[in-house]
């Protein structure tokens, strides 16, 4: 089936400094990928959306100078949090559609911001 | 537009009796429907999905459920729980054919299933 890696799984930083996480389809392509934000004992809240070759869509509310999105290719998109406090504390979670119309999810990205 | 609620933010049940996690959407167009399951501090799995084949969907792990338009609902049942089943579980729409769209999510619901 389709699988989707992300790294790191867990991240602790210091506040002011910026985190790259990774999200990877590992047996297929996927020209669309999607990263959402998760916080404790609540739902996925959807951030962006990242097209492969051009600029991700990112969702009302949602600082794209803040969260950096880039899919450079069609099996690696990535997320970086730039300038991280506290507030960014969250669980972070990466999809990408596979040839099944389906999405399917990595396993998520804890980042704790000291 | 649509949404999707669940019902119950927190099930609990007895090892070896039924589950039953309520889901309704509202949807302008026929939607395609998805249950995931997130297990703690884990990405999300899907359990199963609906794109106007049959009503009645089977999916992993002995998870199924039946999408009644007349009822807007799309019910996860399971005969008999285990404690492996405990779990976050998610209700899912999306408009079909259109996969490279975003998800919308319910709530959740959290199943505790008692030994």
């Amino acid at each position: 089936g389709a699988v989707v890696s992300q790294h790191p799984s867990w991240v602790i930083c210091k506040s002011g400094t910026s985190v790259k996480i990774e999200c990877r389809s590992l047996d297929f392509q996927a020209t669309t990928m999607f990263w959402y934000r998760q916080f404790p004992k609540q739902s996925l809240m959807l951030m962006a959306t990242s097209n492969e070759g051009s600029k991700a869509t990112y969702e009302q509310g949602v600082e794209k100078d803040k969260f950096l999105i880039n899919h450079a290719s069609l099996t690696l998109s990535t997320l970086t949090v730039t300038s991280a406090h506290p507030e960014d504390s969250s669980f972070y979670i990466c999809s990408a559609i596979g040839g099944d119309d389906t999405q399917y999810f990595g396993p998520g990205t804890r980042l704790t911001v000291l | 537009a649509q949404s999707v609620t669940q019902l119950d933010s927190h099930v609990s049940v007895s090892e070896g009796t039924p589950v039953l996690l309520r889901c309704n959407y509202s949807s302008s167009y026929s939607p395609s429907l998805f249950w995931y399951v997130q297990h703690p501090n884990k990405g999300l799995q899907l359990l199963l999905k609906y794109t106007s084949a049959a009503t009645l969907v089977k999916g992993i792990n002995g998870f199924e459920a039946e999408f009644k338009k007349s009822e807007t609902s799309f019910h996860l049942t399971k005969p008999s729980a285990h404690m492996s089943d405990a779990a976050e579980y998610f209700c899912v729409v999306t408009l079909p054919g259109t996969g490279r769209r975003a998800l919308t999510f319910g709530s959740g619901t959290r199943l505790q299933v008692q030994p």
